[in-house]
């Protein structure tokens, strides 16, 4: 089976940096995906790791390292509407489904 | 503009009624599939299509069933033998190969 481990919740103000770790045990491993959802609305696609290293799409960037079975999402130049809840997801197998963490929420203050 | 469509947003069901959810999408992707999301649970999978007339049950498929006849139409009945059936169900869909879903805007059961 799958699971994945992420932090429930996360805080930091505007303008600052955040990191979102996760952290996953998987028989079979296609790529690690981030998703980002707002209160009561739809997920959306965020970023995607099959590789080792960092990706990088605008402020956020993801990064993985599949020999430490870990990876995380960074945000930088964090505003107002960034507060969400984050889920990582582990792609079961090469064109099957996705396994999600129990999400980390993000509080951004003024 | 191509999407997924989720109707209706909110619904209602007595006690030993069954209910089906709706869910088209435009975007002519092969796979679709319906996750059930619980308050602090996370999104956990109920059933998949990868192609017309062919689905395969999730995680957590007891008590639901599904159909897919049409590569843009893929149906979950809320059958009475959901024991826990009020939740926010969310369907999606990609292409084969692909590496992101895209989800519709949910429908939000609640069992009165």
């Amino acid at each position: 089976g799958q699971s994945l481990e992420q932090p429930s919740e996360v805080t930091a103000v505007e303008g600052a940096i955040v990191q979102i770790n996760c952290t996953y045990q998987t028989s079979g491993f296609y790529g690690l995906s981030w998703y980002q959802q707002h209160d009561g609305g739809a997920p959306t696609f965020l970023s995607y790791n099959a590789l080792d290293g960092l990706e990088e799409t605008g402020r956020f960037s993801s990064f993985l390292s599949r020999s430490d079975s870990y990876g995380y999402l960074l945000l930088q130049e964090l505003q107002m509407k960034d507060s969400a809840s984050y889920f990582c997801a582990v792609r079961n197998s090469g064109y099957s489904t996705l396994t999600f963490g129990k999400g980390t929420m993000l509080l951004v203050s003024p | 503009d191509g999407g997924i469509t989720q109707s209706p947003k909110y619904l209602f069901r007595k006690e030993g009624q069954n209910v089906t959810l709706s869910c088209e999408q435009n975007l002519n992707h092969d796979a679709m599939y319906w996750y059930r999301q619980d308050p602090g649970q996370g999104l956990r999978l109920i059933y998949y299509s990868q192609i017309v007339n062919d689905f395969q049950k999730g995680d957590i498929a007891e008590g639901y069933s599904v159909s897919r006849e049409k590569k843009e139409s893929f149906p979950l009945t809320v059958t009475s033998a959901q024991k826990n059936p009020t939740a926010f169900y969310l369907c999606a869909s990609s292409t084969s190969g692909e590496s992101g879903y895209t989800f519709g805007s949910g429908t939000r059961l609640t069992v009165v």
